[in-house]
């Protein structure tokens, strides 16, 4: 199947520091990327939609000044967490949409977890 | 009421058993839909898709009720490796084109 990855896999970070976070899709062009946040024992929680080439979609609370998204080409979207607090600390996972074969499907990256201190 | 809702288990049985669970939507536009599975700490994984005519991937069993709107997922003669957590996916096409997740169905299989 697709491959999607995740860059870095783990990050430990003090609070107030920015962290960035990338997503690439390997081997298909995505022209559209998820981000989702999962607390421990929790469900994905959607984030926001990034679009290559426009502004990401934001889901309601959601700040988009705090995570701001970069699409910039059709294999790599980034998110960087602003002025990280420890309420942030949370497993992070991005997805690519492939809409080239006949089903619309997504593939997940492994995921990267986030601690701040 | 939530978009997509399942039951959270868990679902513990034995191995060997069949187990089955259901995942409702409330959105009629909604035009695909699959099921995922995750392991503790790991990320959600597609499982297989549901088509309208249902479809089978050798344990693994789909089914969509479109007149009910929910989708099944059947496993057989289950193993110590099913343990996980299954997530039911929604995709609803068009102008608001979104992909939304329930919040998963935990099933463990004890020996």
């Amino acid at each position: 199947g697709a491959v999607v990855s995740q860059h870095p896999s783990r990050v430990i970070c003090k609070s107030g520091t920015s962290v960035k976070i990338e997503c690439r899709s390997l081997d298909f062009q995505a022209t559209t990327m998820f981000w989702y946040r999962q607390f421990p024992k929790q469900s994905l929680m959607l984030m926001a939609t990034s679009n290559e080439g426009s502004k990401a979609t934001y889901e309601q609370g959601v700040e988009k000044d705090k995570f701001l998204i970069n699409h910039a080409s059709l294999t790599l979207s980034t998110l960087t967490v602003t002025s990280a607090h420890p309420e942030d600390s949370s497993f992070y996972i991005c997805s690519a949409r492939d809409q080239a074969g006949k089903v619309d499907t997504q593939y997940f990256g492994p995921g990267t977890r986030l601690t701040v201190l | 009421r939530k978009e997509v809702e399942q039951d959270p288990g868990p679902f513990n049985v034995p191995e060997g058993a069949t187990v089955a669970f259901n995942c409702t939507y409330s959105n009629s536009a909604s035009q695909s839909f699959f099921w995922y599975r995750q392991d503790c700490r790991k990320e959600p994984k597609l499982l297989m898709s549901v088509y309208s005519s249902g479809n089978e991937d050798g344990r693994f069993t789909a089914q969509l009720n479109r007149a009910s709107q929910y989708i099944s997922l059947l496993i057989r003669d289950s193993k110590l490796s099913d343990s996980a957590t299954y997530l039911c996916v929604v995709n609803m096409r068009g102008s608001a084109s979104k992909i939304i997740f329930g919040s998963g169905t935990r099933l463990s299989i004890r020996p």
